[in-house]
């Protein structure tokens, strides 16, 4: 079975520009995590599918930042424009909708974002 | 709010050692807990998690960990490490309400010394 698969692994981009992350989960997997970490900081919940829909988006750091899961497939998170402080690794996770299984997230090895 | 502290950044230990990790927890009732493990160039591996039960979880790899809700603490240990165990590892606390996100430590990076 593959595992979360994520694109770019790592991309340097310049303060202003637009970079779009992917995430592709675990075949199956309805829940679909985004999480954050800054440098020497902890890795920090940003938002969570459902299938295509939006069940929580508190971590979202501001309205540069844009989610989407269309088909309740991949996800892809947009950062426009990108800011310095962006910069981090950004993790992606799935699980599966059933109640015993939904803590047990399954993460993609990350994509390391430069803003320079 | 959740939080969770992992009080060492950076643990050395000879191979063969035994080794603890420490991980406490601030929240109002005991939330779902976990050790993840995140090697250099992989995403982070679920290692043991405990939601109820008894307090001593046995993980992957030969890992621990004990639930000690007196102390608020969810320590990872392991008998004799190996050099494959060289790896960041990370606490993490899970809302039993609802909420399904993860609320992580800062991490601690373990190197092991031959």
């Amino acid at each position: 079975e593959a595992g979360v698969t994520q694109f770019p692994s790592h991309s340097v981009i310049e303060k202003g520009q637009t970079v779009t992350l992917r995430c592709d989960p675990i075949s199956g997997h309805d829940n679909l995590y985004w999480y954050r970490r800054v440098m020497g900081k902890e890795i920090k919940f940003l938002l969570h599918f459902v299938k295509e829909s939006k069940q929580d988006e508190s971590g979202m750091p501001n309205n540069r930042f844009l989610a989407e899961r269309t088909g309740g497939t991949y996800s892809t998170l947009k950062v426009q424009p990108a800011e310095l402080e962006d910069s981090g690794v950004y993790f992606c996770a799935s699980s599966q909708l059933r109640p015993d299984s939904l803590y047990e997230q399954y993460f993609g090895p990350g994509t390391r974002l430069t803003v320079t | 709010a959740q939080s969770v502290t992992q009080p060492d950044i950076h643990i050395t230990v000879s191979e063969g050692a035994s080794l603890e990790l420490r991980c406490n927890y601030s929240y109002g009732a005991t939330p779902y807990l976990f050790w993840y493990v995140q090697s250099p160039g992989q995403g982070l591996q679920l290692l043991l998690k405990y939601f109820s039960g008894d307090t001593l979880v046995q993980g992957i790899k030969g890992f621990e960990a004990e639930f000690k809700r007196s102390q608020s603490s969810f320590n990872l240990r392991k008998p004799s490490v190996h050099w494959s165990d060289a790896a960041e590892y990370f606490c993490a606390v899970g809302d039993r309400q609802g909420a399904q996100k993860l609320v992580f430590g800062q991490g601690t990076r373990l190197t092991i010394n031959p």
